[in-house]
């Protein structure tokens, strides 16, 4: 069965480098989103991305965080310079679009990001 | 804004034995979806199952149902002849129907579950 995948599963990184999460969505879908989930904390929605744009993003989205769907099947989160209150758990998701009030969002395993 | 709750971090069940984790939510929509979400140690977060909410009938999916209270706002899980497998958290999670396409989901704070063989 398919599945969405995500790389590396964890990156460490130092205060104010930059970081890029990767993720390959289903080969199908047509929408992406990024999630956060601070240890102990609700999964929390950051963006969500369709024919190549930003569709919606959220408070935490901020100058920060870009997104990008490079060449058809990455799809990307870069945080510009970290900060300590940036780790977390970082979950992509995909789904197909096709039926958009009924189709489920299926979601990568995460990428734990650690900002020392 | 919608907000889920889930007021058991914690849950611990006998193998074969039934349990049940609690959820809340809040919104001024009629039409959403709910959904339960299972993240195993191996960090894959999985559906488990959906309910629509104009539905009265609970979803059911295998060892797996639902009770869905519309106006009481709440919705939970029921797991029945546990496995050592169904060990894991479970995320309550809530989208509106129609959002622009664009469906963002809403999470509670999860329940891990035990079970205990």
């Amino acid at each position: 069965e398919p599945e969405v995948t995500q790389t590396p599963s964890h990156q460490v990184t130092q205060m104010g480098q930059e970081v890029i999460l990767r993720c390959v969505p289903i080969s199908n879908h047509l929408y992406f989103y990024w999630y956060r989930q601070i240890l102990g904390q609700k999964v929390e929605f950051l963006v969500s991305f369709y024919n190549n744009e930003i569709s919606e993003k959220s408070e935490i989205f901020d100058d920060q965080f870009s997104v990008e769907r490079p060449d058809g099947s990455n799809f990307t989160l870069k945080i510009r310079s970290t900060k300590l209150e940036d780790s977390a758990m970082y979950f992509c998701a995909s789904r197909t679009g096709f039926f958009p009030s009924t189709d489920t969002q299926y979601f990568g395993p995460g990428t734990r990001l650690t900002v020392l | 804004a919608q907000t889920v709750t889930q007021s058991q971090p914690e849950m611990s069940v006998q193998e074969a034995e039934t349990v049940t984790l609690s959820c809340t939510y809040d919104t001024s929509e009629s039409d959403y979806y709910l959904f339960w979400y299972k993240q195993p140690p191996s960090r894959q977060m999985i559906l488990v199952i959906r309910q629509e909410a104009y539905k009265q009938q609970n979803a059911t999916e295998n060892r797996f149902s639902v009770n869905f209270q519309k106006a009481a706002k709440s919705f939970s899980l029921k797991i029945s002849d546990s496995q050592l497998g169904d060990a894991a958290m479970y995320f309550c999670a809530y989208r509106r129907t129609n959002s622009g396409g664009y469906q963002k989901v809403t999470f509670g704070t999860g329940t891990k579950l035990q079970v205990i063989p």
